[in-house]
C-alpha cells in the first residue's frame, strides 16, 4: 500500500532551467511534508519541509509547493545546477513517515 | 563532527545465517529508525525506537530483530527467517519521534547481499 507516490522514476533537465519534481500522497492524515536529496552510496539528507497548514516554502534554489485538496506536493528547483543531479525523495509524516521510491534528477550541461 | 555511522557498507549473508548490521549515532538523538530500500521502491520502516530498551515494530518486521541498549546504537540483525534480505538498508535518527516533526538524519547505508 504505496500512501506515498512518485510517479516519475527520472528527469532530465537542461542547467540553468527549472527542475519540478512530483509527489502525490493518499492519507489525508499528513499533516508534515519533507524532501530528502541522496547521491550514490550516501544516505538521504534532508532538503526542505512543508507543514499542511502552509502552500509554500521557499529556501534559496528550492520552493516546496503543497496542494491539499488534490493531495500534491511538488519540488521546483531554480536554476538547476550539475550538482543538483541525484535522486529526490518525498517523504509524508502523520503517526508515522512514508516515503515515495524517489526521482532520479539529472542536470544536464 | 556529529553524525550516524552504519557499518559494514557491503555484507554478505550465506544461507541460513542470521547478521548484524551496525548504526552509532553521536547526535544525542533518542529516537532511531531502519528502513529498507529496493529498487523502485520507496524506504520501508522495519524497526524503530523512540527510547532506550525500547522498540516498536515497523511495516515490514518479520524476519528481523533489534536492540537498543545504549541510546547511540542501534543494531539491525536479519535473521535466517528473512528470505529476502538482499536490500539497502538505511538507518535513521531523529532528535524526537516523527511525530513531533523533525527531520531525520540518515547514515550511508549497508548493501546486503546473498551468497
Amino acid at each position: 500500500d504505496q500512501q506515498v507516490k512518485q510517479n516519475s522514476p527520472s528527469l532530465s533537465v537542461q542547467e540553468g532551467r527549472i527542475s519540478i519534481l512530483n509527489c502525490d500522497y493518499t492519507n489525508s492524515m499528513f499533516d508534515y511534508f519533507l524532501w530528502y536529496k541522496k547521491y550514490p552510496a550516501e544516505g538521504p539528507t534532508f532538503l526542505i519541509s512543508i507543514s499542511s497548514i502552509k502552500d509554500k516554502n521557499e529556501d534559496g534554489r528550492f520552493t516546496v509547493f503543497l496542494n491539499k485538496s488534490a493531495k500534491h506536493l511538488s519540488l521546483h528547483i531554480v536554476p538547476s545546477q550539475p550538482g543538483d543531479s541525484a535522486v529526490y525523495f518525498c517523504a509524508a509524516s502523520g503517526s508515522d513517515m512514508r516515503f515515495g521510491a524517489g526521482t532520479r534528477l539529472t542536470v544536464k550541461p | 563532527d556529529g553524525g550516524i555511522t552504519q557499518s559494514p557498507k557491503y555484507l554478505f549473508r550465506k544461507e541460513g545465517q542470521n547478521v548484524t548490521l551496525s548504526c552509532e549515532q553521536n547526535l544525542n538523538h533518542d529516537a532511531m529508525y531502519w528502513y529498507r530500500q529496493d529498487p523502485g521502491q520507496g524506504l520501508r520502516l522495519i524497526y524503530y525506537s523512540q527510547i532506550v530498551n525500547d522498540f516498536q515494530k515497523g511495516d515490514i518486521a518479520e524476519g528481523y530483530s533489534v536492540s537498543r541498549e545504549k541510546k547511540e546504537s542501534f543494531p539491525l540483525t536479519v535473521t535466517s527467517a528473512q528470505k529476502n534480505p538482499t536490500a539497502f538498508y538505511l538507518c535513521a535518527s531523529g532528535a524526537v519521534s516523527w511525530t513531533e516533526r523533525e527531520k531525520l538524519f540518515f547514515g550511508s547505508g549497508t548493501q546486503l547481499s546473498v551468497l
